[in-house]
Order: structure tokens, then sequence, then C-alpha cells
């Protein structure tokens, strides 16, 4: 079964540094997003993608956050630079949107580390 | 913003017992979404539901649409150890197939 792939699974950054996540997601799925989860919380949008364009980043603190899906498949989020209060889950999630549904096909995760 | 609140927080119950969660939004929703996370792992989509009123079963979970599309129940019937995890539900945002998740209802089983 084809998975959307996340790395690395662990980081652990000094504040201040900068600090990047990988995303591929399921071979076919246009839409990409990604999230941010404190424990005890529900995921939270940082930004979405259709193919190569940006649909939403409200959420996305652009002082610091970026994001890229150069060629519509694989994705980058970079932190620079890094602050304490980044330390979380970030998740990656792609689907297939059909007239039924959109459903969202997680990775394993991120988990970062600000120190 | 739009929100999607979701009760109760935490949720422990003897195996065997019935769990259900509660999701509510203070507008209307287009359609529902629910997800489970196992401790430790990634949120797995369960289903979606669009219809008013609308019921859905897989095996022992019961999910359910409200007439007005407002809230959404999922209730488990005799919890099994393997239900641990976290139940989110998610509505439809501000943009084209973004989704707003809720807080999440955290189920512990006491086997």
């Amino acid at each position: 079964e084809a998975e959307v792939a996340q790395s690395p699974r662990y980081k652990i950054t000094e504040k201040s540094q900068a600090v990047a996540f990988w995303c591929d997601p399921i071979s076919g799925h246009a839409t990409l997003y990604w999230y941010r989860q404190i424990l005890g919380q529900g995921p939270e949008l940082l930004v979405q993608f259709q193919d190569e364009s940006v649909v939403d980043d409200s959420q996305l603190p652009k002082d610091r956050f970026s994001a890229e899906r150069l060629k519509g498949v694989d994705s980058t989020l970079k932190i620079q630079p890094a602050e304490l209060g980044d330390s979380a889950m970030y998740l990656c999630a792609s689907s297939l949107v059909t007239q039924e549904t959109y459903e969202q096909y997680f990775g394993p995760g991120t988990r970062l580390t600000v120190t | 913003g739009q929100q999607v609140m979701q009760i109760p927080q935490y949720q422990h119950v003897q195996e065997g017992e019935d769990f259900t969660t509660y999701c509510n939004s203070s507008t209307t929703l287009s359609n529902i979404q629910w997800y489970k996370q196992r401790p430790g792992g990634h949120p797995v989509f369960l289903i979606q539901l669009v219809k008013s009123g609308e019921v859905k079963k897989q095996k022992r979970l019961t999910f359910q649409f409200g007439e007005a599309k407002k809230n959404s129940s999922l209730h488990i019937t005799a919890t099994q150890t393997t239900d641990v995890g976290t139940y989110f539900c998610a509505g439809p945002g501000d943009s084209s197939y973004k989704l707003i998740f809720g807080s999440g209802t955290r189920l512990l089983v006491r086997p």
C-alpha cells in the first residue's frame, strides 16, 4: 500500500538554527498539506499545495517558515531560525481529490525538539 | 475563524464498555471526516459523512451526521484495547479541500 514518506523522523536542534523537513506524497496526489501538531491537540494546517501552487498559507509564520513544492511532487518545509515554541510534530499529508471525497493520508511525521 | 469542538477531551473505559465522542460546529458543514491516531502514530482516515442525518457503520464503530449538519458523533460498541487512541473529527475550512481538525478525544481502555 502506498504511503506518504517523511524525513527525518526525529530532529533535535538548537534555537536560532535552521531546520528542514522533507515529504514525498503518495504518487498521483496533487494536494499536499503540512500540519503542526502539539501534544494533546489536533493537527493545525500550516500550508496547503495544489500541485506546485500554494492554496493556503494563512497560518504559516512567514517570518521564519517557508515551504516549497517546486515540481509539484515532493515538498520541503523550512524553519529559520528555530524557536523553542516550534517544538512539535510536523505532519505531511496528501490527498487525491475526487467528487466524492478528499480524505487525507498522513506520513509518520517529524518530531522536532528545539533546545 | 471556523472551529470544530470535540467533547470529551478524555474517556477512560473498561474493556467491553461503549464509548461516544461528539463533534460540534457553529456553522453548517458540507461534510465531516473522522480520523484515528494511535499513540505515537499519525492520523488515519476512518470515514467521511456528507448527507444530513447520515449514519454509517464500520464493524463496532457507528458514525452519525446531525440533521442540521452542525454536529457529528462516533460511537464504539464494546470497546477493545485495540480501540485505544485519539479520535479527531475534521470539518471543511475556508479554502478548497482544507480541513479544520477538532482537539480530539483520547480513549483509554482498561483490559
